[in-house]
């Protein structure tokens, strides 16, 4: 267990809809970064938010944005769904600590099905 | 850019058998790895890391994994397999504190 909790954890959607993914952080952590896994594939890297605001971001359009909690807890919303968004999305706390040796720890992440 | 190569999209090994999971990454300056596993339906389990110093890494579940900067590579290891070991793996490369970017995973069947 890593104390990193996602809600949903499945979610169906149709093409064109939005939708918004929660993530909690674990206790003591102050960053939360987010991931898209597509089946078959590793996770990619969708962009992650430090202390409210984003602190890099992956190739993916602007119809993917986040947001972050001042409790450090996180939403990720995608607008005007994709059949290709169809992905399980997963989210990562850490500890933004010096020289960046963060150590990332996941959630169990939230099965998105577009139709 | 920041990239990693896992050659081997599957493995069979028998239960008590030794592993090892091949790893090649490309990043420009000082990498941090990291290995995660993952179970079906699961998110990602942190196996292992290297930030710096020794390089040979102990990690959990009695997996090991050596940084060899000359060949770019950060194989897993592990002496005995379990049947509980079968799940995918992921190597990741990153640096910052910012992303991670990870290889297409190895698929470790396990058989008894």
């Amino acid at each position: 267990e890593t104390g990193v909790t996602q809600s949903p954890t499945h979610l169906i959607k149709t093409r064109g809809q939005q939708v918004t993914l929660r993530c909690s952080s674990q206790s003591g952590h102050n960053t939360v970064s987010w991931y898209q896994q597509a089946l078959g594939q590793g996770p990619q890297f969708i962009f992650q938010y430090y202390r409210e605001e984003e602190n890099g971001r992956g190739n993916f359009p602007p119809r993917f944005s986040g947001l972050q909690f001042p409790n450090y807890s996180s939403e990720l919303n995608v607008n005007a769904l994709e059949l290709d968004d169809s992905a399980l999305y997963l989210c990562a706390s850490s500890l933004n600590g010096l020289l960046g040796k963060n150590i990332q720890y996941f959630g169990a992440g939230t099965r998105l099905s577009v139709l | 850019a920041q990239s990693v190569t896992q050659p081997d999209i599957h493995i069979t090994v028998s239960e008590g058998a030794s592993l090892e999971l091949r790893c090649n990454y490309s990043y420009g300056a000082t990498p941090y790895l990291f290995w995660y596993v993952q179970s079906p339906g699961q998110g990602l389990q942190l196996l292992l890391k290297y930030f710096s110093g020794d390089t040979l890494v102990q990690g959990i579940k009695g997996f090991e994994a050596e940084f060899k900067r000359s060949q770019s590579s950060f194989n897993l290891r592990k002496p005995s397999v379990h049947w509980s070991d079968a799940a995918e793996y992921f190597c990741a490369v990153g640096g910052g504190g910012n992303k991670l970017t990870f290889g297409t995973g190895t698929q470790l069947k396990v058989e008894l």
